[in-house]
């Protein structure tokens, strides 16, 4: 019984590079959520996802920063020209998508350090 | 805008107590909460939830108490045991006017003493 998988663990980047994240939902859950963890803080909502279709992306920085859910394979989160401040942990999650009140269930995270 | 606020950054028990972790909110249209509990390097692991309809839902050690009219829910861990020190986090969601997404509180601390 997987549950949310994410990967790398652990990124290390250059300052301008690119950072891609991967996230494999819970099996039999269609609605994709990340979010973003900066030190010290709380968890901060970034982007919810379906199947192809972005639905909510009013936490995601407006330069940068975009996020995809294919047909097939993982939600992507992707960081181009990453910088120092873009340092946090960013966690990925799944839902059923049944409607009504629905939990999401939270992947180890990855974290990201800018260098 | 913080719409969801732990006002109590760490929290300290004896084992065998009970804890006692607040929430308050400010948006009327949150309609689900729910606690999560987050170990180091780990991500955040659900605990329980509660509908806006209700004002306790209850599982195990873990009462969740809302109070819509004072926008405070609290979480109760009863006995607390030192495997429950980690960070609580309380969220809330407005599902039926704005899908999905969670609005975390910053966090509180617990630490079980022995």
């Amino acid at each position: 019984n997987a549950g949310v998988m994410q990967n790398p663990r652990h990124l290390v980047r250059r300052r301008g590079q690119e950072a891609r994240l991967r996230c494999s939902p819970m099996k039999g859950h269609s609605h994709v959520y990340w979010y973003r963890q900066l030190p010290e803080e709380g968890l901060k909502f970034m982007v919810y996802l379906q199947k192809e279709n972005i639905i909510d992306e009013s936490g995601m920085p407006k330069e940068r920063f975009s996020a995809e859910f294919p047909k097939e394979g993982p939600s992507i989160l992707r960081i181009q020209q990453v910088v120092r401040g873009d340092s946090a942990a960013y966690f990925c999650a799944s839902s059923p998508g049944q409607g009504g009140l629905d939990t999401q269930y939270f992947g180890p995270g990855t974290r990201l350090t800018v260098l | 805008d913080q719409q969801v606020k732990q006002n109590s950054p760490s929290l300290s028990v004896q084992e065998g107590r009970i804890s006692i972790l607040n929430c308050d909110y400010t948006n009327s249209m949150f309609d689900y909460f729910l606690w999560y509990k987050k170990y180091p390097a780990e991500g955040p692991t659900f605990l329980i939830s509660i509908s806006s309809i209700k004002d306790k839902n209850e599982d195990g050690r873990f009462t969740v108490f809302l109070n819509k009219s004072a926008k405070h829910l609290s979480l109760h861990i009863v006995p607390s045991q030192p495997g429950d020190s980690a960070v609580y986090f309380c969220a809330a969601s407005a599902n039926k006017a704005a899908g999905n997404k969670l609005t975390f509180g910053g966090g509180t601390r617990v630490l079980v003493k022995p």
